[in-house]
């Protein structure tokens, strides 16, 4: 199994360009979340689906960040614009459940400038 | 909401030193626990969780946690320390009858000691 695939790795932007970051799940997992990380907030919870269908997205710090998940297989997070206090290292996971454990990808490492 | 209470910042044992690293948490219903570990740059990798049953859980790497429910606790365990645990430790709680929402907390660095 290839695990949760995410890209790109890394991206330095510019502040007010548009970011988009992608995450292909694990096949047969029906659970999706984005999570981001920093030094200051620790692991926040962005957004999460269950079947590609958006359950709790009260994490989404504001209209700038928007996430899709058009099939089972595939999830972006968009953030537009950009700003500095927007870079961190984003994480996709996938679970085999609802209520399972959490199977992470290597993250994105954002840098706006 | 839901709530995971890891106190202390960094762990520091010497190598072949028992290591524990703790975890309170607090929900409203009956908790799902999981701890996971972090190496730099590097996603998480799931190492235990406690769903239900016997309270001690035996998980990758030697690792086991420790269900108490009177103390709301889920620490984490190592009988004998590594060089290569030296990493950071997530604790974290879903809240089954919550809003299912996965808590996590803030991470422990752990430094094991040659």
């Amino acid at each position: 199994d290839a695990g949760v695939i995410q890209s790109p790795r890394h991206e330095v932007t510019e502040m007010g360009q548009e970011v988009t970051l992608r995450c292909k799940p694990i096949s047969g997992h029906n659970s999706l979340f984005w999570y981001r990380q920093t030094m200051m907030r620790g692991l926040e919870l962005l957004i999460y689906f269950n079947n590609n269908v958006p359950i709790d997205d009260s994490g989404m710090p504001e209209d700038r960040f928007s996430a899709k998940m058009p099939n089972a297989s595939f999830s972006t997070l968009k953030i537009q614009p950009s700003e500095p206090r927007d870079s961190a290292v984003y994480f996709c996971a996938s679970s085999p459940t609802s209520t399972g454990e959490l199977f992470f990808g290597e993250g994105s490492r954002l840098t706006v400038l | 909401a839901q709530s995971v209470a890891q106190p202390e910042d960094q762990v520091n044992v010497a190598e072949g030193n028992p290591l524990t690293v703790k975890c309170t948490y607090s929900v409203s219903g009956n908790p799902y626990l999981f701890w996971y570990v972090q190496y730099p740059n590097r996603g998480l990798q799931f190492l235990l969780k406690y769903i239900t049953g016997d309270n001690l859980v035996k998980g990758s790497y030697g690792f086991e946690a420790e269900f108490n429910k009177s103390q709301t606790s889920f620490h984490l365990k190592k009988p004998s320390a590594l060089v290569s645990d030296s990493a950071l430790y997530f604790c974290a709680v879903r809240d089954l009858y919550g809003n299912n929402r996965l808590a996590f907390g803030k991470g422990n660095q752990v430094v094991v000691i040659p």
